[in-house]
Parts: structure tokens; sequence; C-alpha cells
């Protein structure tokens, strides 16, 4: 089956620095990746997702980028701000399959330090 | 538009209880998948469901645990005979139909079940 390693496991960055985020997966079948920040207590949220047909993808402050012959990919978020700390996961998929269950990582505990 | 719905929030069970989760997904979406988190750890994915049908299990221990989603009303995570390992929160996510959208999911608040 699908392996999501990522890293690092905790990362923490002054307010108004970049923070990134990379992930490896393992099955080259897999062709969309989620990432999903999840604040103390509640749901993971959706904040970006890429799809293998593309290399890049910006929405505001976050960019996730995505190199399929190197099986990895990372999430970038520029001009951190406090309300950016949480726990971010990535996460693997393969439609082909039928089955589209998300293979995570193991997250990555965000600090932004005003 | 209401988000993915779980109930109960938090569910104290004994040694040797049962435990249901329920799950109502996006009004429009038809896929239920339920994922298993550990304090401190990542999503684990359990099991993927369309109305009336698993359609993939392979995440979901052999025994014990069982769920469904039937034509009518939630979607079911049943746990019998509860062991304090089963304390994690369990999330429950749903996704569209169309083709297009199908990996998207969306999480739902999750259950929280503590074993005594």
């Amino acid at each position: 089956g699908e392996n999501v390693e990522q890293h690092p496991s905790t990362l923490s960055v002054q307010e108004g620095d970049s923070a990134v985020i990379k992930c490896t997966y393992s099955d080259s079948a897999s062709n969309y990746f989620p990432w999903y920040k999840q604040e103390l207590g509640k749901r993971p949220q959706l904040i970006i997702d890429i799809r293998s047909n593309v290399g890049e993808k910006k929405d505001q402050r976050i960019a996730v980028t995505l190199n399929k012959t190197a099986k990895h990919f990372s999430l970038h978020i520029t001009e951190t701000q406090p309300e950016d700390s949480a726990v971010y996961f990535c996460a693997a998929s393969m439609t082909q399959t039928g089955a589209n269950n998300l293979f995570f990582g193991t997250g990555t505990r965000l600090t932004v330090i005003p | 538009n209401a988000g993915v719905m779980q109930n109960p929030r938090h569910l104290v069970r004994r040694r040797g209880q049962e435990a249901r989760l329920r799950c109502s997904p996006m009004k429009g979406h038809s896929h239920v998948y339920w994922y298993r988190q550990l304090p401190e750890e990542g999503l684990k994915f359990m099991v993927y469901l369309q109305k009336e049908n698993i359609i993939d299990e392979s995440g979901m221990p052999k025994e014990r645990f069982s769920a469904e989603f039937p034509k009518e009303g939630p979607s079911i995570l049943r746990i019998q005979q509860v062991v304090r390992g089963d304390s994690a929160a369990y999330f429950c996510a749903s996704s569209p139909r169309t083709s297009g959208a199908l990996n998207e999911q969306f999480f739902g608040p999750g259950t929280r079940l503590t074993v005594l």
C-alpha cells in the first residue's frame, strides 16, 4: 500500500517568515495530494490540493509543489501569521483503484511566534 | 449548507461495552470514509462506503469493528466490546459523486471515544 512520510514533525517560525513542509510518497499510482490543517480539538480542514497533472498550485499565501519523478510534494506558507499555528497533514490518494481513501502523513506541528 | 455531521461528539464507554458512532455526509455527497486518529498521530483510513455498499474496508480491524451506510439515515461505525486501545478520535469524511471532485474529502468534527 501507499506510504506517506512527512517532515519535519515540528516547525517554529517567526511571524512573517516562510514555512515549508515536505512529504514523500511511495506509490507512483497516487495522483491526488491534499493538505489539511487541524487546529487543536478540531476537524482537519482542506487548505489546498494538487493533482498529478500539474507541478504547482498557489492560493494567496499558500502554495503546493509536486515532483512526480521524485515522488515528493511540499507545502509553502509565506508571510506566516499566528493563526497559521496548527498541525498540518499531507495526504496521497490514487483514483485509479476507485477506492479514493487518503493515506496521511504523520503531521507537522507549526508554531508561528509573534 | 450543513457540513459533515457526527454524533456524539464525545463518547465514554467502559471496557466490554459497545460504541456506535454516527456520520451524516454533506448534502449531495454519497461517499463516506471513516478515519481513526490516535493522540498526537495522523489519521489512519478505516473504511470507505457508498450507500448500502462497503467499497474498501482494508483499514478496519478484522474483529469487533463494523460499518454500514444504509439507504436511509447516517453511516454508522460500530465497535463491539471496546478496549482501552480503542480510545481515539474517529473522523468521518464525505466526498461528492462527480468524478472530477471525487477525491475532495470534507471532514466532520469527529467523535472522541474514551474507554475507561
